[in-house]
């Protein structure tokens, strides 16, 4: 099945931009989503088809996807933006929704 | 306000079975295809389950197929998963997810419940 490859965490000072990654073979041609979790918390979609953003998240949450590489983008990081994220696609050749492994944020 | 509330969960033996509820509101869920996805405490989401609109056509992951079943009844504004001979690896919290695509296999999952906890121990 297909394999959605992230880093474990990302630390990013405040104010900075975080880049989180997702990998995967060709994943530019798929749809990509990003979902939020806080601890103890319910998942959050932040991002979806690669690079829209839901009503009520911050223009400073941004996707790109493109080649061998989908990128979530953070900017001017604030300390509530510290969770996991996870990215998610939908297999066509599997017919399997696949979630990457997650990227935990570290706000210093 | 769209609400997922998932009840049900809890300690089932091994080869024991439990049956899951979401109760939906602030939309119409007749309108959803809607999904199962778990999550290992501490862990990655995995995605469980999938059901289309009226309920007649449904998914599911390898490893729960044969096991588990997933229903709903739109008039009570309610899904279902019934879980048969449950397993030591089927121990996660498990969410119900909305799937807004009407159908479109890339659509993400736009709202998730809090989610509900089963354990399979003996």
């Amino acid at each position: 099945s297909y394999i959605l490859t992230q880093p474990p965490s990302v630390s990013v000072a405040p104010g900075e931009t975080a880049r989180i990654t997702c990998g995967g073979p060709n994943i530019g041609s798929k749809s990509v989503h990003w979902n939020q979790q806080k601890p103890g918390q319910a998942p959050v979609l932040v991002i979806y088809y690669d690079s829209d953003r839901p009503s009520g998240i911050p223009e400073r949450f941004s996707g790109s996807n493109s080649g061998n590489t989908a990128t979530l983008t953070i900017t001017r990081v604030e300390a509530g933006d510290e969770a996991d994220y996870f990215c998610q696609l939908w297999d066509s050749n599997s017919d399997d929704y696949v979630f990457g492994s997650g990227t935990k944020l570290t706000v210093l | 306000e769209v609400q997922l509330v998932e009840s049900g969960g809890g300690l089932v033996q091994p080869g024991g079975s439990l049956r899951l509820s979401c109760a939906a509101s602030g939309f119409t869920l007749s309108r959803y295809w809607m999904h199962w996805v778990r999550q290992v405490p501490g862990k990655g989401l995995v995605w469980v389950s999938r059901i289309n609109t009226d309920g007649r056509s449904t998914n599911y992951a390898d490893s729960v197929k044969g096991r588990f079943t997933f229903s709903r009844d739109n008039d009570k504004n309610t899904l279902y998963l019934q879980m048969n001979s449950l397993r030591a690896e089927d121990t996660a919290i498990y969410y119900c997810a909305r799937d807004p695509g009407g159908g479109n296999w890339n659509s993400p999952f736009d709202y998730w419940g809090q989610g509900t906890l089963v354990t399979v121990s003996s």
